[in-house]
């Protein structure tokens, strides 16, 4: 079946330092793709999402890019800041329902 | 303010106990979910309902029940409640007709049980 592999955190980084964060997809056709947020204490939130192959989807500073080529929707920003530290989570959505990765932590520190 | 409410915020509950977490949105999306989330597991779909009146299993059901019996409403049952439950459960919800723009999510429900 369909499924997201994200890569294992945590990530920690400096402020200002360039993050990438490793999503890649196993499905059949071309599904949407999204990435989620998690603040601590709160519920997820919808980051960016692309719809189709080479789409880029970006919010917040944040981008990703829809890789068919090689089922990949890395996120990516230029220059964090400690306030994106949270939990994101890459999904993707099959004819029912989002499936997603396992969530990556993200730690920035002044 | 359009979103998802769930109750309680947390709840102990001793196990054997049966418990029934609430969900309500009020953006009239036809689609409804129920996923718990685990340190290391991610998120994980028990069940979903794709418009009221009807409800659908998803990857780790057993031991939990739902009913949709209108649009804004999706309550999950624990019938009796085992310490393996112990997670933090989300309601989501979706608008599934015209496009698709992902899910809403309620900020969950912190369940312990004991």
């Amino acid at each position: 079946g369909d499924s997201v592999t994200q890569m294992e955190g945590p990530v920690t980084l400096s402020e200002e330092a360039f993050l990438t964060i490793n999503c890649t997809y196993t499905a059949t056709g071309y599904p949407s793709l999204f990435w989620y947020v998690q603040y601590p204490g709160e519920g997820l939130q919808l980051l960016l999402k692309a719809t189709k192959a080479d789409d880029k989807g970006s919010n917040k500073g944040f981008e990703a890019t829809y890789r068919k080529e090689t089922t990949s929707f890395h996120l990516e920003k230029g220059s964090v800041q400690v306030s994106d530290s949270a939990v994101y989570f890459c999904a993707l959505k099959d004819t029912e329902k989002l499936i997603f990765g396992t969530g990556t932590r993200l730690q920035v520190f002044p | 303010i359009a979103g998802i409410t769930q109750a309680p915020t947390s709840q102990i509950l001793a196990a054997g106990r049966r418990m029934t977490l609430r969900c309500t949105q009020d953006m009239r999306h036809n689609a409804m979910y129920w996923y718990r989330q685990d340190l290391g597991l991610g998120l994980r779909l028990i069940h979903y309902s794709n418009t009221a009146g009807t409800t659908g299993k998803g990857e780790v059901p057993d031991g939990y029940s739902v009913s949709r019996a209108n649009t804004d409403d999706f309550p999950l049952t624990l019938a009796s409640a085992v310490p393996s439950q112990t997670s933090v459960y989300f309601c989501a919800s979706s608008a599934e007709e015209g496009t698709f723009y992902g899910y809403t999510f309620g900020s969950g429900t912190r369940l312990t049980v004991v």
